[in-house]
């Protein structure tokens, strides 16, 4: 059991706008910011976004993110096939004193 | 740019200790924190603890009474330590570069490739 949540699957067609949403509370979310990773099939995590909206260099502006309050979302527009990974949200948790991640989102591309 | 590599043994017996050691190429491992990720097959992120080139730690509190972790900076190197493992210790183990901002928030940037370590006697 993660201990922030993210829905198992999502997906969409070539094209489409998609998002994944991140909850989690106020000791980890609610008071730091939210980081994602994208993990390819086979692949590292790769860091995608950072300090809750912020792309590293090289990390297309298809991907955006954002927070209110105790939840986050990741957002990609524009869906490419190559998109087709699983992503990871993550945050600090004030009360763990530790990193903590959400579950993965599956992102199937249609 | 930093790259990082993980290595060690693949295969631990039961009960006794995994050690893994990740190593830093195209950068100075100083005046950072470090830290270890595992993937179990088909299953989500766990973060096992960190380091900073000071030797001070930070352990995920369910793993905290098994594990050790140490840096060696004339090898730019950091090590992980799991000690009286069981197959649930099964898993793709990650290293990782823990980045900081001002604020003190922070995210992992880069990973290593990952290496499998198996539990099994």
């Amino acid at each position: 059991q993660s201990v922030l949540t993210q829905p198992p699957s999502a997906s969409g067609t070539p094209g489409q706008r998609v998002t994944i949403s991140c909850s989690g509370s106020s000791s980890n979310i609610g008071s730091n910011t939210v980081n994602w990773y994208q993990q390819l099939p086979g692949t590292a995590p790769k860091l995608l976004i950072y300090s809750n909206n912020q792309r590293p260099s090289g990390v297309p502006d298809r991907f955006s993110g954002s927070k209110s309050g105790t939840s986050a979302s990741l957002a990609i527009s524009g869906l490419q096939s190559e998109d087709e990974a699983d992503y990871y949200c993550a945050a600090w948790d004030d009360s763990l004193n530790g990193q903590v991640f959400g579950g993965g989102t599956k992102l199937t591309v249609l | 740019q930093v790259q990082l590599q993980e290595s060690g043994p693949g295969l631990v017996k039961p009960s006794e200790t995994l050690s893994l050691t990740c190593t830093v190429s195209g950068g100075s491992i100083s005046s950072y924190y470090w830290s270890w990720i595992r993937q179990p097959a088909g299953k989500g992120l766990e973060w096992i603890g960190r380091i900073y080139t000071s030797g001070s730690t930070n352990y995920n509190p369910s793993l905290k009474s098994r594990v050790t972790m140490s840096v060696d900076t004339s090898k730019n190197q950091f090590s992980l330590k799991l000690s009286s493992v069981t197959a649930a210790d099964t898993a793709v183990y990650y290293c990782a570069r823990d980045l900081y901002d001002s604020s003190g928030y922070n995210w992992f940037d880069p990973w290593g490739q990952g290496t499998l370590v198996t539990v099994s006697s």
